[in-house]
């Protein structure tokens, strides 16, 4: 199995331009999570979509960030417009059913916004 | 709402040796699952061990194992034969079913040791 693919690897935009992250979970997987990672908050959920339905974006900043979900192996979150403070590195992960929770992540994007 | 506590922001290990990191978790949940990560350089989490709450038996997975005190609220991970690949940073995490039995899927996850290990 190929794991839970993000794209980009890394991103370097300048402020007010759009951003699109890009993640393909395990096959299989029903369950996908949106993560950001920063020094001074560690990990946050951003949000979460079970069966491709977002059950929570409570953690979603701001209305500049979006979420979608357009079938079972295949999700966006974007940024419009981009800010210095989004800076961060954005998690994907994937799990299935919900019995023993095991999520697994991606490699991450780090996103730089100048 | 639940919290994950690691007291110690660094830790250091010779290589062969044992180390200890610690979280403490707060929760009025009587059912769930604690996690340690691992978190290299590559930026890649990767699960390390899983513990259930209702099992009384402390998870073992070869050198890593864990202490899991439940009235205490206490989830420490052991090391054991420290090797310089474990040089990552370590999140312990927490996900809990709540009172309709449902499983939510949040993980919390505490702010991280990063362990380092000396030749």
């Amino acid at each position: 199995d190929a794991g839970v693919i993000q794209s980009p690897r890394h991103e370097v935009t300048e402020m007010g331009q759009e951003v699109t992250l890009r993640c393909k979970p395990i096959s299989g997987h029903n369950s996908l999570f949106w993560y950001r990672q920063t020094m001074m908050r560690g990990l946050e959920l951003l949000i979460y979509f079970n069966n491709n339905v977002p059950i929570d974006d409570s953690g979603m900043p701001e209305d500049r960030f979006s979420a979608k979900m357009p079938n079972a192996s295949f999700s966006t979150l974007k940024i419009q417009p981009s800010e210095p403070r989004d800076s961060a590195v954005y998690f994907c992960a994937s799990r299935r059913g919900r019995a023993k929770n095991i999520q697994y992540f991606g490699a991450g994007t780090r996103l730089s916004v100048l | 709402a639940q919290t994950v506590t690691q007291s110690q922001p660094e830790m250091s290990v010779q290589e062969a040796e044992t180390v200890t990191l610690s979280c403490t978790y707060d929760t009025s949940e009587s059912d769930y699952y604690l996690f340690w990560y691992k978190q290299p350089p590559s930026r890649q989490m990767i699960l390390v061990i899983r513990q259930e709450a209702y099992k009384q038996q402390n998870a073992t997975e070869n050198r890593f194992s864990v202490n899991f005190q439940k009235a205490a609220k206490s989830f420490s991970l052991k090391i054991s034969d420290s090797q310089l690949g474990d040089a990552a940073m370590y999140f312990c995490a927490y996900w809990g079913i709540n009172a309709g039995g449902t499983s939510y899927g949040k993980l919390t996850f505490g702010q991280g040791t990063i362990l380092t290990v000396h030749p």
